[in-house]
């Protein structure tokens, strides 16, 4: 069983809309966790970090976890083209990050 | 803002060279970390270290080795570099929140 796992892609959404973003876990003991975004041929890019239950706001980008149900979700607002890209689950447990496989989604204009 | 440096984005080698991969922050993060990251695979860790002259082996260090003299370097060496070492390497360093270098693309011919 993965440790971190991503629905699957790609993911398509029209301009303007919501895009909702999935990630679960199996480890209850992860503290601590984050979103990375990924353009094509670069590094990932820390866009949210989570660690408490319940919601964080950044702009367009909300992250929501549920550490009972082993659960954390990224939703973004208002989404552009530029918001293409895939979309990494990070959750760290001790020092080290695990990943997720990622989300590829493409806003269409 | 935290800067994560790589020695070089492009690197082209040829098998049995020895090659090494220089990373650099300025954030005085304890923790630093190698990656590599190939389609379909994800992002694999292959070593990390969280103080100076100390090293932890990740999840596929195998034909590589590190090395971390300073707090503020990180360094990436392949002993003898092999076709399938042909891969996008990621630098991170954390305090918490970790983030990537821009990578280097090495193509081992």
């Amino acid at each position: 069983q993965k440790e971190v796992e991503q629905n699957s892609g790609p993911l398509s959404v029209p301009e303007g809309a919501i895009a909702s973003l999935n990630c679960t876990y199996s480890d209850r003991g992860s503290q601590s966790f984050f979103w990375y975004r990924q353009y094509s041929g670069k590094s990932p890019e820390l866009i949210m970090s989570i660690y408490s239950n319940g919601d964080k706001e950044d702009g367009r980008f909300t992250a929501q976890l549920n550490k009972a149900s082993q659960y954390v979700s990224l939703l973004i607002r208002d989404s552009q083209p530029s918001d293409s890209a895939t979309y990494l689950c990070a959750v760290r447990l001790a020092r080290q990050l695990t990943f997720g496989s990622g989300t590829q989604l493409t806003v269409l204009p | 803002d935290v800067k994560v440096t790589q020695s070089s984005r492009y690197l082209v080698k040829r098998t049995g060279e020895k090659v090494f991969l220089e990373c650099v922050q300025d954030m005085d993060h304890e923790n630093m970390f190698w990656y590599r990251q190939d389609p379909g695979l994800g992002l694999r860790l292959i070593y990390f270290s969280y103080d100076v002259k100390m090293k932890e082996k990740g999840d596929i260090p195998e034909g590589y080795s590190v090395s971390r003299e300073k707090k503020e370097r990180f360094s990436l060496i392949l002993e003898s570099a092999s076709t399938n070492q042909t891969s996008m390497y990621l630098c991170a360093s954390s305090l918490n929140e970790q983030f990537f270098g821009p990578g280097t693309r090495l193509t081992v011919l």
